[in-house]
């Protein structure tokens, strides 16, 4: 079976760097995935890793330990505009290719 | 217009009503997903279509009927529905089944009264 588990929420302060832990299991792991989401709206695609180690994209960068069962998203230089939820989801091979979505992570950035 | 639309944005029914939830791509992808996001849970995968057949079913009850008419619209046919279904009803679509990336539309918000 799939269980990926994320913080429910976060807060941090405008101009500081968080960082958005994401555990999974998963029968067959084929990449794993970090969307943002502002209320409201859809799910955007920001990182994706399949294999170990970090990605950098601009101000977010995400890491992988497949060994682990272990990602995380990192935020710096914080910005209003940065408060959303962020989703971790996990292709899994066992589940036709699908992905599997973890509950998301509410960021809250404050002034 | 681009990327991946969704029809009503918002949409309150009755549990006797027949409705019917539309979504389009612009972006010549052949893979067509229905996901449901209820408060506090995780998206839930619900229908995936691959170049218009149907390829997953996640035991998703018979009152929620997909249809993909070609490779750019996918509908969400909706009857009988129970109160426990409201929820945000989003479409995705990406080039194929198993590539990596999956555009969501902006979501159906679904209100069973």
């Amino acid at each position: 079976g799939q269980n990926i588990d994320q913080p429910t929420e976060m807060t941090a302060t405008e101009g500081a760097i968080v960082q958005i832990n994401c555990t999974y299991q998963t029968s067959g792991f084929n990449g794993l995935f970090w969307y943002q989401q502002h209320a409201g709206e859809a799910p955007t695609f920001l990182s994706y890793n399949v294999l170990d180690g970090l990605e950098e994209k601009g101000r977010f960068s995400s890491f992988l330990s497949r060994s682990k069962g272990y990602s995380y998203l990192l935020l710096k230089e914080l910005q209003m505009k940065d408060s959303a939820s962020y989703l971790c989801a996990v292709r899994d091979l066992g589940n036709g290719q699908n992905f599997v979505f973890g509950p998301g992570t509410r960021l809250s950035v404050l002034p | 217009e681009t990327g991946v639309t969704q029809t009503p944005r918002h949409l309150v029914m009755g549990m006797t009503n027949k409705k019917s939830l539309k979504c389009e791509q612009h972006l010549g992808h052949n893979a067509m997903y229905w996901y449901k996001q209820s408060a506090k849970k995780p998206l839930e995968l619900m229908f995936v279509y691959s170049l218009e057949e149907r390829v997953e079913n996640n035991s998703v009850p018979s009152r929620f009927s997909p249809e993909c008419p070609n490779s750019s619209h996918l509908f969400l046919h909706l009857h009988t529905l129970q109160p426990e279904d409201s929820a945000l009803y989003l479409c995705a679509s990406s080039p194929g089944q198993a590539t990596y990336e999956q555009y969501f539309g902006p979501g159906t918000r679904l209100t069973v009264t």
